[in-house]
């Protein structure tokens, strides 16, 4: 079975331009999380659906950044324009639903996005 | 959510029982203690997760005293591909809104 897949792996882009990360999420798994670590710091959450619902994106860190989730199957992740402060790795994670016994988490391998 | 204290790194030799305490003091009833394992240039990984006393599985044990303040990972006779970085995170099953904190950064050495 596929994991969470993350693309791409490495984005290298200016300042002011703008970028977006897609995951495709363990197919099944009504939960999809974005989390990321900015350089230096802790891995740090930033949204969750349920399917194609905003469930909370309460960590998102201002309204350059914007996700959607179509369909309830793979998300996007944009960020527009693109500051020096977003540099980083940005996790994507899915899991089953609400219930199940353990909430496991399933990480991808996180796309690394450098702002120049 | 119950913020947690683990030791910033560790060093152990190659074949010998690595046991990571992590501290949780102000954990809730609810809450539940997870283990993720993290290799650079890769995703957080789940080892194990557990409620109260002691939990095992074919990577790790996972021992919890009576008063839930604390935790220990342990994994037995660690190889040089257990050098990563171990996270424990302490909340309810299916809260996913959690940072990881600093996590331990364990090297195995030969």
């Amino acid at each position: 079975e596929a994991g969470v897949t993350q693309f791409p792996s490495h984005s290298v882009i200016e300042k002011g331009q703008t970028v977006t990360l897609r995951c495709d999420p363990i197919s099944g798994h009504d939960n999809l999380y974005w989390y990321r670590r900015v350089m230096g710091k802790e891995i740090k959450f930033l949204l969750h659906f349920v399917k194609e619902s905003k469930q909370d994106e309460s960590g998102m860190p201002n309204n350059r950044f914007l996700a959607e989730r179509t369909g309830g199957t793979y998300s996007t992740l944009k960020v527009q324009p693109a500051e020096l402060e977003d540099s980083g790795v940005y996790f994507c994670a899915s899991s089953q639903g609400k219930g199940w016994d353990t909430g496991e988490l399933f990480f991808g391998e996180g796309s690394r996005l450098t702002v120049l | 959510l119950a913020k947690t204290t683990q030791p910033i790194s560790m060093d152990s030799y190659e074949g010998q029982e690595v046991n990571i305490t992590c501290s949780h003091n102000n954990i809730a009833t609810n809450d539940y203690i997870t283990w993720y394992q993290q290799f650079p240039s890769q995703g957080p990984r789940f080892i194990i997760q557990g409620y109260k006393t002691k939990v095992t599985n074919e990577v790790a044990s996972l021992f919890i005293p009576a008063d839930r303040k604390s935790s220990t990972l342990s994994l037995p006779r660690v190889s040089l591909s257990d050098t990563a970085v171990y996270y424990c995170l302490v909340g309810e099953i299916g809260y996913q809104k959690v940072t990881f904190g600093t996590g331990t950064k364990l090297q195995v050495i030969p």
